[in-house]
């Protein structure tokens, strides 16, 4: 079935590195896709979101592009900082269900100073 | 953006209590609401999807009678823990989702209401 895989973490890096977070998924014709973001002891929030190929999605600095061809949607950020330590999801929509998305299992990130 | 808020975000009780925990849209009218549970460090687990006006459709090993869930009105939905033991001690996190202009199927979630049973 559909399913959508991150790269396990947890992830540690310091202030002002490089970060990229893995995702692929599988699924019939052309999800939306989407990366959340979950900060310790809170809900999820969007962060930012691609509906069609080649679509980039920005948000905070941070950057997604979905790729069709190699069905991925790396998620990317130039430099972080510490209040970028959270708890990031993949997820792609579609299906029969309007609005039901599939998950990745989540990947957590570290940032020290 | 669409907000979505839940209530209580904190609950302690006493085991073979039922815990009530509401899920509302305030700026939308959210035809589907799902509810989701996280255990720590874990992924969301979908535990029911429910559509406003009909019964909620549970997903596979989820109890029906334990976790009971109502969506009278396209705002607000209910997710009612009965008779609470502790292994139902965890994160509880709804979503919804509905027609308004510019959506493209994400889901707004509320804040996620932390259960904790004695």
């Amino acid at each position: 079935g559909d399913s959508v895989t991150q790269m396990e973490g947890p992830v540690t890096l310091s202030e002002e590195a490089f970060l990229t977070i893995n995702c692929t998924y599988t699924a019939t014709g052309y999800p939306s896709l989407f990366w959340y973001v979950q900060y310790p002891g809170e809900g999820l929030q969007l962060l930012l979101k691609a509906t069609k190929a080649d679509d980039k999605g920005s948000n905070k600095g941070f950057e997604a592009t979905y790729r069709k061809e190699t069905t991925s949607f790396h998620l990317e950020k130039g430099s972080v900082q510490v209040s970028d330590s959270a708890v990031y999801f993949c997820a792609k929509g579609g299906g029969t269900s309007y609005g039901k998305l599939t998950f990745g299992q989540g990947t957590i990130l570290t940032v020290h100073p | 953006g669409a907000v979505v808020s839940q209530h209580p975000s904190w609950v302690i009780c006493k085991s073979g209590t039922s815990v009530k925990i509401e899920c509302r849209s305030l700026d939308f009218q959210a035809t589907t609401m799902f509810w989701y549970r996280q255990f720590p460090k874990q992924s969301l687990m979908l535990m029911a999807t429910s559509n406003e006006g009909s019964k909620a459709t549970y997903e596979q090993g989820v109890e029906k009678d334990k976790f009971l869930i109502n969506h009278a009105s396209l705002t607000l939905s209910t997710l009612t823990v009965t008779s609470a033991h502790p292994e139902d001690s965890s994160f509880y996190i709804c979503s919804a989702s509905g027609m308004r202009e510019g959506y493209t199927g994400e889901l707004f979630f509320g804040e996620g209401s932390r259960l904790t049973v004695l």
